[in-house]
């Protein structure tokens, strides 16, 4: 079992459509890293959230400790917003090793 | 400000060879980790040097070794390069080595062994 799940896989959608991601993870963790991978392989840091909810601009994040889940959203959604979006999460139980979610591919159709 | 650094951009080797990743974190941040994204695979964890220290590495066999100089930067050698070892290896900075802080990634180096 993987320390991290993700879902869906992949996912397409049409221009303007809310999206949601999801990640739950098994470890402990006080924080959780969602990432942007773009094609060519630049990874731009998203949100670290350890509690409830961020937002920045469409993009919106949520963390429920408890039940070790997580949510991306991204409302309005945009061609641009096309990539690979990572889950991550540090385990405060293995000496800041990271494990990673195996990425969800979204394609927004203009 | 300029962001984390890594070179080469492309590098290819033959099986066997040894190879050298470089890395140059953020200005100011000590702690850099290495990860290698295999193609169709997720990312993961390599290395992870703080302070010059090697403080954790993953699941990964002794022949990928690393070691960050006194200016925080880092480099990452392989030796004896496996076919498998084709990756995207991509090295990211943060502040300090603690699991709450933002970690700032490079464009990546790609391997190619042949």
């Amino acid at each position: 079992k993987n320390e991290v799940e993700q879902s869906p896989q992949n996912l397409t959608a049409q221009e303007g459509e809310f999206i949601t991601i999801n990640c739950s993870y098994s470890v402990g963790i006080s924080a959780l890293h969602w990432l942007q991978q773009h094609p060519g392989g630049g990874i731009v840091s998203l949100f670290m959230l350890s509690s409830g909810k961020k937002k920045h601009g469409r993009l919106i994040a949520t963390i429920n400790i408890q039940e070790k889940h997580s949510s991306l959203h991204i409302t309005a959604s945009h061609p641009r917003d096309s990539a690979v979006y990572i889950c991550a999460v540090p385990s405060s139980n293995t000496g800041n090793q990271f494990y990673f979610g195996t990425g969800t591919s979204l394609t927004v159709i203009p | 400000e300029a962001g984390v650094t890594q070179s080469p951009t492309h590098l290819i080797k033959t099986r066997g060879q040894q190879a050298t990743l470089r890395c140059s974190p953020i200005s100011g941040h000590t702690s850099v980790y290495w990860y290698q994204q295999a193609l169709g695979l997720g990312l993961q964890f390599l290395l992870w040097y703080d302070e010059g220290e090697e403080r954790n590495r993953g699941n990964f066999p002794p022949r990928f070794s690393g070691r960050q100089f006194p200016n925080y930067s880092s480099e990452l050698n392989v030796n004896a390069l496996e076919l498998e070892d084709s990756a995207l290896y991509l090295c990211a900075s943060s502040l300090w080595g603690t699991y709450n802080q933002p970690q700032h990634f490079g464009d990546g180096t790609r391997l190619s062994i042949l």
